[in-house]
């Protein structure tokens, strides 16, 4: 079955940096894109990027635009998020979703567990 | 302030039908397909709905979706203690280049 774990979160002081993984299991990770979706604390889902299957093209929110960069390493089956800049308002459970099948029309099938990310001082 | 707009709460009693409605524009809802997650608390989001109105394997037909226009609605039959959560709407837009998700619903079972 399909499995999504991530890892890397942790407490990182404004203007720092950290880098999250998301481990994938039981699904041909090479053959879907992947979304990081987070969530502040008592606050509803905010999109923030996705990576095509290939790594060929990358979107990102305007909120993180510049600040974050979405990657893959297919044979590792695994997906990355790099924080820089980091601000108070970072501040969230960091997701990993599976881009759904075509017959899907895309969106968010699986998802992981997610991480937390705290930005303090 | 979200893109596509949710009304912040709602409930219903155990066995009652319950809409939720996702409000969006012509960049998002009006031309792209829209899902459903429900969230329980403490746990990740899943999928409900894709496409407007298709249920994955295992959603039981107590759930389901439909669109019309700029706007959609989840609509929960049947409703049981359990479905007590939070449940979001999501369409790509095509103005932001990403996707977009309402501000999320609170059901609450009474």
């Amino acid at each position: 079955q399909v499995q999504l774990v991530e890892s890397g979160g942790g407490v990182v002081q404004p203007g720092g940096s950290l880098r999250l993984s998301c481990a994938a299991s039981g699904f041909t990770f090479s053959s879907f894109g992947m979304h990081w979706v987070r969530q502040a604390p008592g606050r509803g889902l905010e999109w923030v990027a996705f990576i095509r299957y290939d790594g060929y093209n990358k979107y990102y929110a305007d909120s993180v635009k510049g600040r974050f960069t979405i990657s893959r390493d297919n044979y590792r089956n695994t997906l990355y998020l790099h924080m820089n800049s980091l601000r108070a308002e970072d501040t969230a459970v960091y997701y990993c979703s599976k881009e759904g099948p075509a017959s899907y029309g895309g969106g968010f099938d699986y998802w992981g567990q997610g991480t937390l990310v705290t930005v303090s001082s | 302030q979200s893109v596509l707009t949710q009304p912040p709460s709602t409930s219903g009693t155990t066995g009652q039908r319950v809409t939720i409605s996702c409000s969006g524009s012509s960049s998002n809802i009006g031309s792209n397909y829209v899902y459903w997650y429900q969230q329980l608390p403490g746990t990740a989001p899943k999928l409900l709905i894709y496409r407007d109105n298709q249920r994955p394997s295992g959603v039981p037909d107590r759930f389901s979706g439909s669109k019309s226009g700029t706007a959609a609605s989840l609509a929960i039959s049947g409703l049981r203690s359990e479905d007590e959560g939070d449940y979001y709407c999501a369409a790509r837009d095509d103005s932001l280049s990403g996707w977009a998700f309402g501000g999320g619903t609170k059901l609450t079972v009474l």
